[in-house]
């Protein structure tokens, strides 16, 4: 099966500095969806950026943008200008194609937004 | 679209007493996931639909769990009988298996608190 690893529990910056969160996976697929989630304080889960993973071209969304390594196994987000909203958990998601429809997750990074 | 739709928000009940949690997908969407979120153990899945049908069950903790989805629009998650451990928060989250940005739209969630 497939393994999601977020290596940092706890992430911390500035207001208005830039930070990764990283995140690495196992996988012996060639096709297959990346995504980052961000969890707030009310628990609602919502979409920040996904990527494919036959897609060179790194994903962007406005402040949010990914660092795409393939062959390194590795999709870390990077959040610029932080905001003091940007303060959640953070989940980064793996999407099989080939294990019907199944997601896989990592275990979360807690950032804190400094103000 | 109301996006996906849990009930109830919030239930409390006392240990040995039967829950059932409620998911209605988005409509469209072919695959239906449960999953449990504790500050222990982060976020598990319980278990997954394709097509109303259980694919994978293995994250279902013991037989006091049992999910059911009888029609496409419809998931119940039901605890029999209830343990002071069983408290968490509960997730559905449905996706749609058709080819592209594929990604988990999560609903608000059930938070459990079993006495």
């Amino acid at each position: 099966a497939q393994t999601v690893t977020q290596s940092q529990p706890e992430m911390s910056v500035q207001e208005a500095e830039t930070v990764t969160l990283s995140c690495t996976y196992d996988t012996s697929e060639s096709d297959y969806y990346l995504f980052w989630y961000k969890q707030p304080p009310s628990r609602q889960m919502i979409l920040v950026i996904r990527q494919e993973a036959y897609k060179q071209q790194n994903a962007t969304e406005n402040r949010f943008s990914v660092n795409f390594q393939k062959a390194a196994k590795s999709f870390s987000l990077k959040i610029s200008d932080s905001q003091l909203g940007d303060a959640a958990m953070y989940f980064c998601a793996y999407r099989s194609l080939n294990t019907g429809n199944q997601f896989y997750f990592g275990t979360g990074t807690s950032l804190t937004v400094i103000p | 679209d109301a996006g996906v739709i849990q009930s109830p928000r919030h239930e409390v009940t006392e240990m040995g007493q039967e829950v059932t949690l409620r998911c209605k997908p988005i409509s469209g969407h072919n695959s239906l996931f449960w999953y449990r979120q504790t500050m222990m153990r982060g976020l598990e899945l319980l278990i997954y639909f394709n097509n109303n049908v259980p694919i994978d069950d293995s994250g279902m903790p013991e037989d006091r769990f049992s999910a059911k989805m009888p029609n496409a629009s419809f998931s119940t998650l039901k605890i029999q009988p209830s343990e002071p451990r069983d408290s968490a928060v509960y997730f559905c989250a449905s996706s749609s298996g058709l080819a592209g940005y594929n990604e988990q739209f999560f609903g608000p969630g059930t938070r459990l608190t079993v006495l």
